[in-house]
């Protein structure tokens, strides 16, 4: 089943916008929560990740919120570029799976100019 | 300019073929995983290695195998490729301190 749920599926939004991405998570084990970018034809990056034991962690145009009591944790990008258009995953890692990355389903993002 | 490489990019196999797909991983990266993409879906979890064994194994059936070399270097071998086995093929890598993956281009597999 899935363990990881994301929204919105697609999200189109204007240069210098606000996008949000929202992901929620069953299992309390989960001790890892990476968001991945992906453009066609490539793999997943790393794009920011935090731990439980935090709340918020911004680096640049990105910021994770993370609420530990709803279990769920979404991502913000500020002042949203074309150039960031692409397929954002967000993911959470489980201890007890030799730490395989539950990845959800993705959101396409498309800034428009 | 990512430190994963896997080869090849692009395979067309039939049904009942078997497959080897290869990763190099950075110099240093133990760790290695192996996902399967589907079309418009998130990556799904293999199997992983860590020191050339296996450490971790996702929901796939046992015709999905693979090995880790020493050299940080890495093989996914599909036997009786089915229809369902159309995906991209991801390899991620890490070190023991690293809880982050970087993940190679893949190789895009149709099965016909």
């Amino acid at each position: 089943q899935q363990q990881v749920k994301q929204s919105p599926q697609s999200l189109i939004v204007q240069k210098g916008g606000i996008s949000i991405i929202n992901c929620a998570y069953e299992n309390t084990a989960f001790d890892y929560f990476p968001w991945y970018q992906q453009f066609p034809g490539k793999g997943p990056a790393l794009l920011i990740a935090i731990r439980p034991d935090v709340s918020e962690k911004k680096e640049g145009r990105f910021t994770i919120s993370f609420n530990k009591s709803a279990k769920q944790f979404s991502l913000h990008i500020m002042d949203s570029q074309p150039g960031d258009s692409a397929t954002y995953f967000c993911a959470a890692r489980f201890t007890n799976s030799g730490y395989a990355l539950n990845f959800g389903k993705g959101t396409s993002l498309l800034v428009t100019p | 300019e990512t430190g994963v490489t896997q080869s090849p990019t692009h395979l067309i196999k039939t049904r009942g073929q078997q497959v080897t797909l290869r990763c190099s991983s950075q110099s240093g990266h133990n760790t290695v995983s192996w996902y399967q993409q589907a079309l418009g879906q998130g990556p799904q979890f293999i199997f992983q290695y860590y020191r050339e064994e296996e450490n971790g194994r996702g929901n796939f059936p046992p015709r999905f195998s693979g090995l880790q070399f020493p050299n940080y270097s890495s093989e996914l071998n599909v036997n009786a490729l089915e229809l369902d086995d159309s995906a991209l093929y991801l390899c991620a890598s890490s070190t023991d301190s690293n809880y982050g993956y970087t993940f190679g281009s893949g190789t895009r597999l149709t099965v016909v």
